[in-house]
């Protein structure tokens, strides 16, 4: 089975930087999916890491360590736009993502 | 660029009832998966989808079955419906982890 953990809900200020952080517990991993989902619509992807290590898109980088059971994902220069969910899933066995309950991110003028 | 395409959007049916959802996948993605999420809650993993078999089962009831037909398209069957299935039913289709999983805009299926 899997634990995945990450807070419920942030808040931040636009143009600030926030961490989104998530732990998690699983047999069989198969890589870290990080997904964005507004209210009511699909989760959409944004990034995946399998290898420990940074990986930079953009505005929005993922941050992996196995060993620890542990990635975060950091969004610069936050816009109003980015408030949503961020779903943090575990990839096992066939690489389907276990979703966490999500970070409801909230920005703030 | 083609998106992941559920039908039908929005679905009402009473107690009892049974319901088919649809999913259009990407082309040439060769696996489709269906979530299901309820309100408040995170997508939960129903079933999949590889080259037309069954490759992966979730959380599926047995009062569900899917299907992935020679087009590659899928339906979700869904019969002696409850309350508690009313969801949003997401599919998403993919051609492997690092390209990451498409989600369709999901169907929101209301059992009353």
């Amino acid at each position: 089975g899997q634990n995945i953990d990450q807070p419920t809900e942030m808040t931040a200020t636009e143009g600030a930087i926030v961490q989104i952080n998530c732990t998690y517990q699983t047999s069989g991993f198969n890589g870290l999916f990080w997904y964005q989902q507004h209210a009511g619509e699909a989760p959409t992807f944004l990034s995946y890491n399998v290898l420990d290590g940074l990986e930079e898109k953009g505005r929005f980088s993922s941050f992996l360590s196995r060993s620890k059971g542990y990635s975060y994902l950091l969004l610069k220069e936050l816009q109003m736009k980015d408030s949503a969910s961020y779903l943090c899933a575990v990839g096992r066995g066939s690489y389907i993502p276990t979703f966490g309950r999500g970070t409801s991110l909230i920005v703030h003028p | 660029a083609a998106g992941v395409i559920q039908s039908p959007r929005h679905l009402i049916k009473e107690k009892r009832e049974t319901a088919t959802l649809k999913c259009y996948p990407i082309p040439r993605h060769d696996t489709v998966y269906w979530y299901q999420q309820g309100p408040g809650q995170d997508p939960q993993f129903l079933i999949s989808f590889y080259e037309k078999m069954q490759s992966d089962k979730g959380s599926i009831p047995d009062r569900f079955s899917a299907q992935q037909f020679s087009d590659y398209h899928s339906e979700l069957n869904m019969s002696s419906l409850e309350l508690g299935d009313s969801a949003l039913y997401f599919c998403a289709s993919s051609l492997g982890p690092r390209s990451g999983y498409t989600f369709g805009s999901g169907t929101r299926l209301t059992v009353v």
